[in-house]
């Protein structure tokens, strides 16, 4: 069974600081890495998306992705109260069209 | 943008109603999904359609089934509602290139079954 585990949180962090989200995935074929944010009562919306080992950073948002260790993870910096959600960390299934959700991790941002 | 329309927001069925859940993308996507997405389980796939008339089952078919006629269009049916299938539905597309296979949510439908 194709996995992805995310640490369900919360994760509290002050408002300013530098928030870290991670991920592990277990199928060794996958190939790209999504973080998609999730509002209460709203649909994921894809923040970004990785394919190579090392750092990508868009605004704010940084993903890292280390193939040898299976692992992925999001940072987000200078965290303001609008983060405040829950994070999906995805893998595609290697060989399928399908991608591979973790459960997600909550990050609660304090003023 | 990638637009993906859940034309039902919200509905409330009885069980044993049989339930038709549409969704449209404008994006000429070939992928198509649909998740139900409950408290603690995160996002499971009920069904997906990699083109027109073609479908597989993903993790939790049981007591759904899909339709594909149009690259555009991809119904979830529920054949006869339970209240277990109480939750929030996600209809998806994406399209496989070489740098992957990037999901599109639509807005959700939240399906209450009593």
């Amino acid at each position: 069974q194709k996995e992805v585990e995310q640490n369900s949180g919360p994760l509290s962090v002050p408002e300013g600081a530098i928030a870290s989200l991670n991920c592990t995935y277990s199928d060794r074929g996958s190939q790209s890495f999504f973080w998609y944010r999730q509002y209460s009562g709203k649909s994921p919306e894809l923040i970004m998306s990785i394919y190579s080992n090392g750092d990508k950073e868009d605004g704010r948002f940084t993903a890292q992705l280390n193939k040898a260790s299976q692992y992925v993870s999001l940072l987000i910096r200078d965290s303001q109260p609008s983060d405040s959600a829950t994070y999906l960390c995805a893998a595609d299934g290697g060989a399928t069209n399908k991608l591979i959700f973790g459960t997600g991790t909550l990050l609660a941002v304090q003023p | 943008d990638v637009k993906v329309t859940q034309s039902s927001r919200y509905l409330v069925k009885r069980t044993g109603e049989k339930v038709f859940l549409e969704c449209v993308q404008d994006m000429d996507h070939e992928n198509m999904f649909w998740y139900r997405q409950d408290p603690g389980l995160g996002l499971r796939l009920i069904y997906f359609s990699y083109d027109v008339k073609m479908k597989e089952k993903g993790d939790i078919p049981e007591g759904y089934s899909v339709s594909r006629e149009k690259k555009e269009r991809f119904s979830l049916i529920l054949e006869s509602a339970s209240t277990n299938q109480t939750s929030m539905y996600l209809c998806a597309s994406s399209l496989l290139t070489g740098s992957g296979n990037t999901i599109y949510f639509g807005e959700g439908s939240w399906l209450t079954v009593v």
